[in-house]
């Protein structure tokens, strides 16, 4: 079965533009979060997105918004970039949206903001 | 709130050592999960296992075991007889889940292993 995958691999943005990316989630698999991960830090929570719905949003701005798709993908959409917004995007399903269902990762997409 | 602390920021190692990497955890919950990941160059994050607050059995999997002791919030992993393949960061990570919040993990700031030839 294939993994979660995620497009684009790596992106470059002016500040100002805004940019979407696109995660699919593992077959079956209902539950879809987005985290970032800053170079030299760890990944930090963005949303948790179960049924097609929104269950969970982090300490991010609102220029940070996502939505689930029918078929359980996800879009991650980042408006206004700023620079600090450059890090390594991670989107990770899981079978269902509670706590002892393991989160398996995709590849990320490396977003850099000139 | 949740926090996690992996208090070794690099560690380097040579072929065949055992190394033990360190993960102190603090919450508020009765009911909560561990989990450690892999991260090698390439960036995705590898599941390696999943440890609930009820289960204290240390576990073994291969080269790899974990221990955990709930008296001392701690959840720590050891390679044993390590390899270069092993070179990765690895991140120690909490799980905190509410119905009304949903499901999010905390992670460390992560362990960069080298392990050289």
């Amino acid at each position: 079965d294939a993994g979660v995958t995620q497009s684009p691999t790596h992106l470059i943005k002016t500040r100002g533009q805004h940019v979407t990316l696109r995660c699919s989630p593992i077959s079956g698999h209902k539950s879809v979060s987005w985290y970032q991960q800053v170079l030299g830090q760890g990944p930090q929570f963005i949303f948790q997105y179960y049924e097609k719905e929104e269950r969970g949003r982090g300490n991010f701005p609102d220029r940070f918004s996502a939505r689930q798709f029918p078929n359980y993908s996800s879009e991650l959409n980042v408006n206004a970039l700023l620079l600090g917004d450059s890090a390594l995007y991670l989107c990770a399903s899981s079978l269902v949206g509670t706590g002892n269902s393991p989160l398996h990762f995709g590849n990320g997409t490396r977003l850099t903001v000139t | 709130a949740q926090k996690v602390t992996q208090a070794q920021t690099e560690i380097s190692v040579v072929e065949k050592e055992d190394v033990t990497l360190d993960c102190v955890y603090e919450t508020r919950d009765t009911t909560y999960y561990l989990f450690w990941y892999k991260q090698p160059p390439s960036g995705e994050l590898v599941f390696l296992i999943r440890r609930n607050s009820f289960d204290e059995q240390n576990e073994i999997s291969g080269r790899y075991s974990w221990n955990f002791q709930k008296s001392t919030s701690s959840f720590n992993f050891t390679i044993t007889a390590s390899q270069v393949v092993d070179s990765a960061v690895y991140f120690c990570a909490l799980n905190y889940f509410q119905e009304t919040s949903g499901s999010r993990l905390t992670f460390g700031e992560g362990t960069q292993l080298t392990v050289n030839p």
